[in-house]
């Protein structure tokens, strides 16, 4: 079974300030893709970034990247210039790249970025 | 594009009875994903369906079940509702299955009294 965790439950920092978000995860699996999700209050999830585990260069979203260490199994999104709109759930997923489309979460970080 | 969408937006039920959650899924997108979230379990799979077809069901008792039409549409069910049973449930779509990224819908807030 995959499992992901969120050691971080919340985290707050100024705008404009670059904040990391630590994820780490275990799968038994070789191949398989890592995301990350934002959940901003009362909205809708949407896709922030996303990682093929076969790939070893770091996805980057603009102000949105990634440090993805597979043999540590780890999977760290940095976000630089945080901007208010950040402020959000973020969650860690994890999926096979075969078969459903069952994506695994970790608990979230509660991010806030202050004015 | 329309995004996803679900309805209703908000449910409130007594226990023991039944209730009927609806997904559209953006157009053209065949594979349609189901989600608990709750404080204390977080975001919890419960079944995908492609094609008419289930392919997957997360671990959950058989209260919880669901369906997909012709037009890609979904539907889940919760019958014999239990206080547990109140949650924000999320829909997902993508293209196909196998496809890397899926699509949330903003979710039904089931409250269970």
């Amino acid at each position: 079974a995959q499992t992901v965790t969120q050691s971080q439950p919340e985290m707050s920092v100024q705008e404009a300030e670059t904040v990391t978000l630590s994820c780490t995860y275990d799968t038994s699996e070789n191949n398989y893709y890592l995301f990350w999700y934002k959940q901003p209050p009362s909205r809708q999830m949407i896709l922030v970034i996303r990682q093929e585990a076969y790939k070893q260069q770091n996805a980057t979203e603009n102000r949105f990247s990634v440090n993805f260490q597979k043999a540590a199994k780890s999977f760290s999104l940095k976000i630089s210039d945080s901007q208010l709109g950040d402020t959000a759930m973020y969650f860690c997923a994890i999926r096979d790249i075969q078969g459903a489309q069952k994506l695994v979460f970790g608990q979230g970080t509660r991010l806030t970025i202050n004015p | 594009k329309a995004g996803v969408t679900q309805t209703p937006r908000y449910l409130i039920k007594t226990r023991g009875q039944q209730v009927t959650l609806s997904c559209s899924p953006i157009s053209g997108h065949r594979s349609v994903s189901w989600y608990q979230q709750t404080p204390g379990q977080g975001l919890q799979f419960l079944f995908e369906y492609f094609s008419e077809t289930q392919r997957n069901k997360g671990n959950f008792p058989g209260r919880f079940s669901g369906r997909q039409f012709s037009n890609s549409r979904s539907e889940m069910n919760v019958s014999t509702l239990e206080l547990g049973d109140s949650a924000l449930y999320l829909c997902a779509s993508s293209l196909v299955t196998g496809s890397y990224e899926q699509f949330f819908g903003p979710g039904t807030r089931l409250t269970v009294l």
